[in-house]
Formats: structure tokens, C-alpha cells, sequence
């Protein structure tokens, strides 16, 4: 069964620019997660969608979106690149809410 | 809401050496407890979980974890490390029922001396 896939795996942008990040959950899975990991401060909680509607949303500003499509992949876009973007984000996805979660590898975005 | 704390940015340790990795959480309500192991350049994967029941939990690779109600604390433990244990450590937080956000701490690195 193959693991939870998030492309692309690094990701160079400049201030002001939007990029898309993309998440396929394992098989079966109908929960997705996404977390901003940054240095020192570990993982902070964007949002969770689960069958294509989202159920919970961190403390993040607008400019972070995401969305869940019928086959559980899940896209989360940020606009207006800020230099304090630049982070680890990562995809978990699990069967139901409250269950063990399976990570992605992540995406590295760098804000220049 | 609830929350985690992780005193611990860094524990070095001998390897063959215990360890204790510290995690509090604050929540007014139940919760489920997890721990969570990031091995360079990789996601994280489950060590091991509290749902209910014994308040000793095992885990995978040898590590286990205490839940104590009262401290409300739940540390991670093992009696004797290895190098491969050398990795980024999560203790994490969910509440009980219905679509609950899981928050984790900030992350305890262990590093294992040869």
C-alpha cells in the first residue's frame, strides 16, 4: 500500500508569489491534515479536511487555503508569499478523525 | 484547548544510557496522547499511543510511556538507547470525540554519543 505522496518535495519561490502544494492520502483514507514545521517551533496545525470538508482550522491568515477533492487528495495554497513562510509543510492522513495519522516525506518551501 | 509542552529541546545521551523524553499537556477534557519519532529529511511516524486502559503503554523500537492523570503528563522512556534512536521526538494531543485537531509539542531532538 503505498505511503502518503506530497508533491513537489522542494519548492523556491520569491516574495509575493502563491504556490500550491499538493497531498495524496493513502488508499482509503478520508482524513487530511496539513502542518507547518519550522525550527523551534515544532508543528503547527493549518487545517483538516475530512470527505471534502473542512473540520478544524488553526490560527494561520487567510492567505492559507486548502482544499479536499472526492478522492481525498488534498491542494493547500498559500498567496502572497512572506519570507516567514519559508518551512517544512506537511500532509497526514488517516482512516477517520482521532486516529493514528501517517505523515508525508513533506514539502521544503523556501521564500526568497 | 488543549496544549503540549515539551521542556526539552535537547537531550544528549550515552548510547546503551535510559532515557526520559518529557511531555506535558493541558487540556480540561480527556484526551488521547500520542508520540511521534522524525528521522532526518523524513515525515513523522507513530511511536505509540494512550487512548484508555493501562496507563503504561508500549511502542514500537523498545520505547514506552507513562500516562499519569494527575501530572498530566505523558514522558516517553527507554532503558537502554542506540545510535538509530538518534531522531526528533513529538508528544501529541488530541481530545476525545468528534473531528478533534491533534497538537503537538515542539519537539524534543535526541542524540545518542557513541
Amino acid at each position: 500500500k503505498a505511503g502518503v505522496t506530497q508533491t513537489p518535495r522542494y519548492l523556491i519561490k520569491t516574495r509575493g508569489q502563491q504556490v500550491t502544494l499538493s497531498c495524496s492520502p493513502i488508499s482509503g483514507h478520508r482524513s487530511v491534515s496539513w502542518y507547518q514545521q519550522t525550527p523551534g517551533q515544532g508543528l503547527q496545525f493549518l487545517f483538516e479536511y475530512f470527505s471534502e470538508t473542512q473540520r478544524n482550522k488553526g490560527n494561520f491568515p487567510g492567505r492559507f487555503s486548502g482544499r479536499q477533492f472526492s478522492n481525498s487528495r488534498s491542494e493547500m495554497n498559500v498567496s502572497t508569499l512572506e519570507l516567514g513562510d519559508s518551512a517544512l509543510y506537511l500532509c497526514a492522513s488517516s482512516l477517520t478523525f482521532n486516529e493514528k495519522l501517517f505523515f508525508g516525506s513533506g514539502t521544503q518551501l523556501s521564500v526568497l | 484547548a488543549q496544549s503540549v509542552t515539551q521542556l526539552d529541546s535537547q537531550v544528549p545521551v550515552f548510547e546503551e544510557a535510559p532515557v526520559e523524553l518529557r511531555c506535558n499537556y493541558s487540556s480540561s477534557v480527556s484526551v488521547y496522547l500520542f508520540w511521534y519519532v522524525q528521522y532526518p529529511n523524513q515525515g513523522l511516524q507513530l511511536l505509540l499511543k494512550y487512548l484508555s486502559g493501562s496507563t503504561l503503554v508500549k511502542g514500537i523500537n523498545g520505547f514506552e510511556a507513562e500516562f499519569n492523570k494527575s501530572q498530566t503528563s505523558f514522558h516517553l522512556r527507554k532503558p537502554s538507547v542506540h545510535i538509530s534512536d538518534t531522531a526528533e521526538y513529538f508528544c501529541a494531543v488530541s481530545l476525545l470525540g468528534g473531528y478533534q485537531k491533534v497538537t503537538f509539542g515542539t519537539g524534543t531532538k535526541l542524540q545518542v554519543i557513541p
